[in-house]
């Protein structure tokens, strides 16, 4: 069963840059097949895709977000991560890692997620 | 933000049947395939049903999916008071470059 969890600051200044980090376990960052995914949910409670990151480096955005988005992953420590650049009180939101797959079809989705971690973009 | 359309809140009695609309497009709903996500607040949402109807191994048949045009639908039966929790459907979109989105979530509870 793979299980992922977030760890990073849970408080980040405006104009400032939001670090998040996702730690796999039960599961490889390397292993082919899998899209490892960052999505977010507002105060609201809507959910919103950010985007994600294959083991090989390539990555796909969310286009309202990808101008201010990167992702990396660590194979060593079988991490991944998220970086939101100029963040603003909009950007206060839970924030999960999760699993994704593409299947022989080429259709996306998500299957496993972490419990998730609230950001607070506050001076 | 969120795309796909779903009523705020259903409800239920142990032992009835509970159906939850999702609404969207054909850039989404209407030419991919819909997912489901089980939400219990402080835990990591679940994926419950994928491509439109298949069960992942370990949950109930009681739940089950269906698809037609641009809006979807998740029906529990014999629902349970474990089942209260929040329900989310998605889908890939096509629109722009292409991006996975979300419905606006339904509380579901068991009265």
């Amino acid at each position: 069963q793979v299980q992922l969890q977030e760890s990073g600051p849970r408080l980040v200044k405006p104009s400032q840059t939001l670090f998040l980090t996702c730690t796999v376990s039960g599961g490889s960052v390397n292993s082919g097949g899998h899209y490892w995914t960052w999505i977010r949910q507002f105060p609201g409670k809507g959910l919103e895709w950010i985007g994600y990151i294959y083991y090989s480096g390539s990555t796909f955005y969310n286009p309202s977000l990808k101008s201010r988005v990167t992702t990396s992953v660590d194979r060593s420590k079988n991490q991944f991560s998220l970086r939101l650049r100029s963040v603003t009180a909009s950007d206060t939101a839970v924030y999960y890692c999760a699993r994704g797959l593409i299947d022989s079809s080429g259709y996306y989705s998500v299957d496993y997620w972490g419990q998730g971690t609230l950001v607070t973009v506050s001076s | 933000q969120s795309v796909l359309t779903q009523p705020p809140s259903a409800s239920g009695t142990p032992g009835q049947r509970v159906t939850i609309s999702c609404s969207g497009s054909r850039s989404n709903i209407g030419s991919n395939y819909v997912y489901w996500y089980q939400h219990l607040p402080g835990t990591a949402p679940k994926l419950l049903m994928y491509k439109n109807n298949y069960r992942p191994s370990g949950v109930p048949d009681r739940f089950s999916g269906s698809k037609s045009g641009t809006s979807a639908s998740l029906a529990i039966s014999g629902l349970r008071s474990e089942d209260e929790a929040d329900y989310y459907c998605a889908a890939w979109d096509d629109s722009l470059s292409g991006l996975y989105v979300f419905g606006t979530g339904t509380k579901v509870t068991v009265l």
